[in-house]
């Protein structure tokens, strides 16, 4: 299986901060790569597929990149909503596997 | 808007087996879509359990391959996943996802989640 990981585990931000999270996976996983919003007692939020394409409704202040073994959720000018765990997940065959999140909490 | 719902017993007791189903509402279990299920615990985060096409075909995770098995109902719209020989380990929360086939994106489509525990 391919093993994913993220840095930082957790991270303290201000509102207006740029954020970036890393996520590197074991192994190439060309660009099938997804991201996911989650908050307290809710289901996860799918934000980004195929590593940079955002879904629908989603604000332009996030944005993925990357390919391969490595990538990066960045936010720009984070906002109150935006404080949740993020989760990258690998999807470029099964078993589709998470990484273990990242918090970001408000500073 | 594809919508969701799982339903199930929050309390299985060990060796025994965890059914839940769930209810699709928006479009047809039989539309283009893979119907799957993942489960989440505060020590082991989010896993993929497996997931199923209308037409039966499924993929399940090798780490429960052995012990889960999905199935689709076309006359009630929804889906179910059966997991048996449970153990505490398999407390956690359930939630059933939903991916358009073929569109490259990962799950769209979130139930709210279920808490099952396992305990005598």
């Amino acid at each position: 299986d391919i093993q994913m990981t993220q840095s930082p585990s957790s991270v303290s931000a201000s509102v207006g901060d740029r954020v970036t999270i890393t996520c590197r996976a074991s192994q190439t996983i060309s660009n099938w790569l997804a991201w996911y919003q989650q908050k307290p007692g809710r289901a996860p939020k799918l934000l980004i597929s195929k590593a940079s394409d955002l879904e629908s409704g989603v604000p332009p202040r996030f944005s993925g990149g990357g390919s391969g073994t490595d990538f990066t959720l960045t936010i720009n000018s984070l906002q109150p909503d935006d404080f949740a765990t993020y989760y990258c997940q690998d999807y470029s065959a099964y078993p589709y596997t998470f990484g273990p999140g990242t918090r970001l909490d408000i500073k | 808007q594809v919508q969701l719902q799982e339903s199930g017993p929050g309390l299985v007791k060990p060796s025994g087996t965890l059914s839940l189903t769930c209810a699709v509402s928006g479009d047809s279990v039989r539309s283009y879509h893979w119907w799957g299920w993942v489960r989440q615990t505060p020590t082991k985060g989010l896993e993929w359990m497996g997931e199923i096409y209308h037409t039966g075909s499924a993929n399940y995770n090798p780490s429960l391959e052995s012990r889960v098995r999905m199935s689709v109902d076309k006359s009630k719209n929804n889906f179910g996943m059966d997991l048996t020989s449970v153990t505490v380990a398999d407390t956690a929360t359930y939630f059933c996802v939903g991916r358009v086939y073929g569109s490259g994106k990962m799950f769209e489509f979130w139930g709210q989640g279920t808490l099952v525990i396992v305990s005598s």
